[in-house]
C-alpha cells in the first residue's frame, strides 16, 4: 500500500491566491513526522515545512502552513498569496519512528503547481 | 557554499559502463542518505550512512550497486554495468544526530543510452 498518496497531479493557482496541496499518509508507528519539500525544475529539493506526529499546534512557516488532521491521516500544504517563484513541483513526504532516530524519508508522487498571472 | 554538494551534476555513459558519484555533505552531520528519483515520480531511498557505517540498504539496491562513506565524511555511489533503467537522478542528502530534517544536495542526472 502506498505510504504518502498525493492524488493531484497538477494544480492551477493565481497569483496572490492561496492553493492547497493535499497528501494523505498509511503508517501503523505512533510516532513519525511529515514533510513538505518543493522541487524547482533545477532540481534541489528544498525543505518547506515540517510536522510531528505528536505537535499540538498545525506547523507554520512564512507562506507555508501544515494542515495536519491525525485522524484522518492528511497532512495538507497551504500556500498562501501565491508568487510565480512558487510553481515546482511539492513533495509530501514521512519519517516513521521518533525525531532523532535515524530514518528514511518516504515519498509521495508529488504535485506540479502552476502559477498564474 | 555549505550545503550539501554532489559530482558530478551530469553524467552520460553507455549501457554496460561502471559509473561512480560523490558526495560531500555538510560538515558536521553524521547522517548521509542516497534517494534515486525517476522521472515523474517522487525519490526513492536507495541508503543510510551514520558516519562510516552502512546501516541500511533497499531492496532498490541490487548488487550492482554500492556505496561506501569510508571516512563517514564523504559518500560515492557507484554502479556497476549500467543499464537503461537505471537512467534517473541520484541525490545525496545528510542530517545532524538529532535533526528531523535532511539537506538534499542538487542530485546526479545519470542517462545510461
Amino acid at each position: 500500500a502506498q505510504k504518502i498518496t498525493q492524488t493531484q497531479p497538477g494544480m492551477f493557482v493565481q497569483e496572490k491566491e492561496a492553493v492547497t496541496l493535499d497528501c494523505t499518509y498509511d503508517t501503523s508507528d505512533p510516532s513519525y513526522g511529515l514533510f513538505w519539500y518543493k522541487q524547482p525544475s533545477s532540481g534541489e529539493m528544498i525543505f518547506l515545512i515540517y510536522q510531528g506526529s505528536y505537535d499540538q499546534q498545525n506547523a507554520t512557516e512564512g507562506r507555508y502552513s501544515l494542515n495536519f488532521q491525525k485522524a484522518r491521516k492528511s497532512a495538507n500544504l497551504v500556500i498562501s498569496a501565491s508568487q510565480l517563484g512558487d510553481s515546482a513541483m511539492y513533495f509530501c513526504a514521512m519519517r516513521e519512528g521518533r525525531t532523532g532516530t535515524a530514518s528514511k524519508l518516504t515519498f509521495g508522487t508529488g504535485t506540479r503547481l502552476q502559477v498564474t498571472l | 557554499d555549505t550545503g550539501v554538494s554532489q559530482d558530478p551534476r551530469h553524467k552520460i555513459t553507455k549501457r554496460g559502463q561502471n559509473v561512480t558519484f560523490r558526495c560531500d555533505p555538510i560538515s558536521e552531520h553524521n547522517r548521509l542518505y542516497w534517494y534515486r528519483q525517476t522521472l515523474g515520480q517522487g525519490p526513492e531511498f536507495l541508503t543510510y550512512f551514520q558516519n562510516e557505517a552502512q546501516l541500511e540498504k533497499s531492496r532498490l539496491l541490487s548488487d550492482r550497486f554500492s556505496a561506501e562513506r569510508p571516512k563517514g565524511s564523504f559518500s560515492t555511489l557507484e554502479i556497476q554495468r549500467t543499464e537503461q533503467g537505471d537512467s534517473a537522478m541520484y541525490l545525496c542528502a545528510s542530517s545532524y544526530p538529532l535533526s528531523y530534517e535532511q539537506y538534499f544536495g542538487p542530485g546526479t542526472r545519470l542517462t545510461v543510452t
